[in-house]
């Protein structure tokens, strides 16, 4: 079993449409991150989170340390807001994460 | 500012040489990552630089794998005798400090392609 669990693996919607991406984890963490790859393109940091609720613009991600669960929500989802979105996790002393495999989102005009 | 850049955007290689990628952390960070993407795959953690601190090499798939990081910025990763196996996107990622509590700013990566 993977440490870090993300779902659905893929995912189409149609523009307009409320998204949710699911991530679970089974180690301890310090932190969770969601990233953004696009095909072809490099990885944008969304958020760092370790306890809470951050929202930027259409984007929200909440996380609940003891349910070992976060979800990435994209509220008013656009064409742009393709990609894959990736959910990490560290903890300890290190910075290094470990990841997801993605969630593929695919928004349709 | 500038962000992370690695060069070479692309190599490829025949099967048994070494290959060298670069990575340019952003200026500052004292924390410096090597991942792997495979095709199909997701990330997978490589080798970690904090400072001055001896890296943490627990990622690294097999001693063909090495890295250095000479005066706390730029980086090296180093892959000796290739094999096909070794085909990926290579990432290079900073962060201001190396914990996990600190984002982390990726480059665009280095596809190596061994024939």
């Amino acid at each position: 079993k993977n440490e870090v669990e993300q779902s659905p693996q893929n995912l189409t919607a149609q523009e307009g449409e409320f998204i949710t991406i699911n991530c679970s984890y089974s180690v301890g963490i310090s932190a969770l991150h969601w990233l953004q790859q696009h095909p072809g393109g490099g990885i944008v940091s969304l958020f760092m989170l370790s306890s809470g609720k951050k929202k930027h613009g259409r984007l929200i991600a909440t996380i609940n340390i003891q349910e070992k669960h976060s979800s990435l929500h994209i509220t008013a989802s656009h064409p742009r807001d393709s990609a894959v979105y990736i959910c990490a996790v560290g903890g300890g002393s290190q910075g290094n994460l470990i990841f997801g495999k993605g969630t593929k989102l695919s928004v349709k005009p | 500012g500038a962000g992370v850049s690695q060069s070479p955007s692309n190599k490829v290689t025949e099967k048994g040489k070494d290959v060298e990628l670069r990575c340019d952390p952003i200026s500052g960070h004292t924390a410096l990552y090597w991942y792997r993407q495979s095709l199909g795959q997701g990330l997978e953690f490589l080798i970690y630089f904090q400072g001055n601190s001896a890296p943490d090499k627990s990622g690294l798939p097999s001693d063909r794998f090495s890295a250095e990081r000479t005066g706390g910025s730029v980086s090296t990763l180093t892959i000796q005798r290739t094999q096909q196996e070794d085909s990926a996107v290579y990432l290079c990622a900073s962060s201001l400090e190396g914990t996990a509590n600190y984002e982390q700013y990726f480059g665009p990566g280095t596809r190596l392609t061994v024939t």
